[in-house]
């Protein structure tokens, strides 16, 4: 079965520090893969997605990320977090049957 | 813009009680799924329907259940609720094929079984 794994519990940067959030896959054929983010008190919404062609995609919000198939890796980065970037953040991977498979999120404090 | 509504932002309700959660999407997608969210535990899929009276059960069926009489409308039911299910609860869509299109969400339902 399919599986995301993403590393990171828990975040705390301050503002305008680098960010690079980990997600690991465990689906060894095609995939398709999602980052979510999720801020306070609202619904979960696409950062980015990549299907297919450029590994690097880019995403809303200054976000990237970066598909390495050789590494089962699809990690978010950010070159200088904000304060309003505190959220949760879901890494996803489609699943056979049209439905996605999530990581277990990972918690971004940006100090001000 | 696609628009996941779900009836309710807050829920309490009492062990044993039947309950029922109501999403409603206003882009004629095809598919239509239940996700709760649990602190350290991401979001399971509960279940998962791709159209108007079929329904797959995902990840951590136990003890819900889920009707999908219109296409626009997709219900869980907690058959007998228990403490055990204190949980966020968020609905999805998609459009069908959708092995490459996002799922929309809704805000979500804090439900609190005492």
């Amino acid at each position: 079965a399919q599986s995301v794994s993403q590393h990171n519990h828990h975040v705390i940067l301050s503002e305008a520090a680098s960010l690079e959030l980990g997600c690991n896959y465990s689906y060894g054929g095609t995939v398709n893969l999602f980052w979510y983010v999720q801020y306070p008190g609202q619904h979960l919404q696409l950062l980015l997605k990549y299907f297919s062609g450029d590994p690097l995609v880019k995403g809303i919000k200054g976000f990237e990320a970066e598909f390495i198939k050789s590494k089962f890796s699809f990690n978010l980065r950010k070159p200088s977090v904000q304060w309003s970037d505190t959220a949760e953040y879901f890494c996803a991977v489609a699943g056979s049957q049209g439905n996605l498979i999530f990581g277990k999120g990972t918690k971004l404090s940006v100090k001000p | 813009d696609v628009k996941v509504t779900q009836s309710s932002r807050y829920l309490v309700k009492r062990t044993g009680e039947k309950v029922f959660l109501e999403c409603v999407q206003d882009m004629d997608h095809e598919n239509m799924f239940w996700y709760r969210q649990d602190p350290g535990l991401g979001l399971r899929l509960i279940y998962f329907s791709y159209d108007v009276k079929m329904k797959e059960k995902g990840d951590i069926p136990e003890g819900y259940s889920v009707s999908r009489e219109k296409k626009e409308r997709f219900s869980l039911i907690l058959e007998s609720a228990s403490t055990n299910q204190t949980s966020m609860y968020l609905c999805a869509s998609s459009p069908t094929g959708a092995y490459n299109q996002p799922q929309h969400f809704g805000d979500g339902t804090r439900l609190s079984i005492l």
